[in-house]
């Protein structure tokens, strides 16, 4: 296993149009996380899941944004009605059951609403 | 809540240089606490980690060791390269994995 694995890596889109993007966690790792991450600034931490459940949501996550992990593998976060704000670097991790303390980040999806 | 501060960079160093950055935290209970490097364009990479107090992580020539009486984990190399040029973040949570809160990231440049 390579590791946790995000796509795509870039994004570009118009203002309006909605977006989502895809984390593969590290095989048999059971939390997922989803951060945003804006330019100078480091991750800001957005949901998270265990397993299928979604168990925290930040107070950043306004309601165009949904997240889900339908199988309790790979997750799904969209956008609807990208906002300018809205561009930024999502990031995936996901977490051992063993080592829990641990995250594992994958590359990231850079968002550019235009 | 919990909280990490890191010194502002970006910090230029020439190369085999000595290397700090520092990094405190404010924190309820006892964290783990990590660094991370995100190289240009990418994620970020686990670099380093200490669960307890007194514990030092070390990594790739880096070193940092859990201060709880001065809530520290100051960054070390003893000798940069150009290939450490990246942003470290140093980061904190708590035992269960849960609110994983990051500083604001510092800027190495390592000239040749």
């Amino acid at each position: 296993d390579t590791g946790v694995s995000q796509d795509p890596r870039h994004k570009i889109t118009k203002r309006g149009q909605n977006v989502t993007f895809r984390c593969d966690p590290i095989s048999e790792h059971n939390r997922l996380y989803w951060y945003r991450q804006t330019l100078g600034q480091g991750p800001e931490f957005l949901t998270y899941f265990q397993n299928e459940a979604q168990l925290e949501k930040s107070r950043l996550l306004s309601d165009r944004f949904s997240a889900e992990r339908p199988k309790g593998s790979f997750s799904t976060l969209e956008i609807q009605r990208t906002e300018q704000g809205d561009s930024a670097m999502y990031l995936c991790a996901s977490r051992p059951r063993v080592s829990p303390e641990t995250q594992y980040f994958g590359p990231g999806t850079r968002l550019l609403v235009l | 809540g919990n909280s990490v501060t890191q010194m502002e960079g970006p910090v230029t160093l020439s190369e085999e240089a000595f290397l700090t950055i520092n990094c405190t935290y404010t924190a309820t209970g006892y964290p783990s606490l990590f660094w991370y490097v995100q190289y240009p364009g990418e994620g970020l990479q686990l670099l380093l980690k200490a669960t307890k107090a007194d514990d030092k992580g070390s990594n790739k020539g880096f070193e940092a060791t859990y201060r709880k009486e001065t809530t520290s984990f100051h960054l070390e190399k003893g000798s940069v390269q150009v290939s450490d040029s990246a942003v470290y973040f140093c980061a904190l949570s708590d035992l269960d994995g849960q609110n994983f809160v990051f500083g604001p990231g510092t800027r190495l440049s390592v000239l040749p």
